[in-house]
């Protein structure tokens, strides 16, 4: 079972429409969760940070659910400008690693 | 504020040439710095990470190796490319301890012909 996975999609989504990814982890021991957001042929960018308590940044909500093992990200009134592929990143405690997803690709249609 | 820079962007070398990709980082110190490569449609493999200069963790076996001569500078280097190297190489840093986020280069796109 690999360590972080996530559904690659694609997802097609109509703009305005809210969209949901969820991202599954296999270790217990993970500590820290992160969203990514890569744009085609650039460099992952953070999104967001992921806490314990689920925290929002404008149209983004991400939340953690340690009993499942799962992390998501939620998408609000989607833009054309979220189209990207989305990456879910955790790190286990006493690890300086971080272990990526291989991302779950997002294309908002007019 | 600390930025990451990473080049060439672009690179074109012949199979059995050498490589050598450079990345550094300003406005940090002791930085965890790593080096990925992600094949065209596919996720982020960790190829290598150092958490001190001299200090080289590998995770898979392979062509190329890594080397940290100074704090926040990192290099991927191979004596001989194979066609299979091709793909898109990241560096990136995070603070030190554990949970940081890591901040990304703008990558290396390497076609070996």
């Amino acid at each position: 079972r690999k360590e972080v996975e996530q559904d690659p999609g694609p997802f097609n989504v109509p703009e305005g429409a809210t969209v949901a990814f969820n991202c599954t982890y296999s270790n217990s021991a993970s500590q820290s969760f992160f969203w990514y957001r890569q744009d085609c042929r650039k460099e992952p960018k953070l999104l967001m940070s992921v806490y314990s308590s689920g925290n929002e940044d404008g149209r983004f909500t991400a939340q953690l659910n340690r009993a499942s093992q799962y992390i998501s990200l939620l998408i609000r009134d989607s833009k054309l400008s979220d189209s990207a592929t989305y990456l879910c990143v955790v790190n286990r405690f006493g690890n300086e690693k971080l272990t990526f997803g291989t991302g779950t690709r997002l294309t908002i249609i007019p | 504020s600390q930025t990451i820079h990473q080049w060439p962007a672009t690179l074109v070398q012949p199979v059995g040439s050498p490589l050598s990709l450079e990345c550094t980082v300003e406005g940090t110190s002791n930085p965890n710095l790593y080096w990925y490569r992600q094949a065209a449609g596919r996720g982020l493999q960790l190829l290598f990470y150092s958490v001190g200069i001299g200090q080289i963790s590998s995770e898979v076996p392979q062509n190329l190796s890594a080397s940290r001569p100074q704090d926040r500078q990192f290099i991927l280097s191979s004596k001989k490319l194979l066609l299979s190297d091709s793909g898109f190489y990241l560096c990136a840093w995070s603070g030190r301890g554990q949970g940081t986020e890591a901040f990304f280069g703008q990558g290396t796109r390497l076609t070996v012909v």
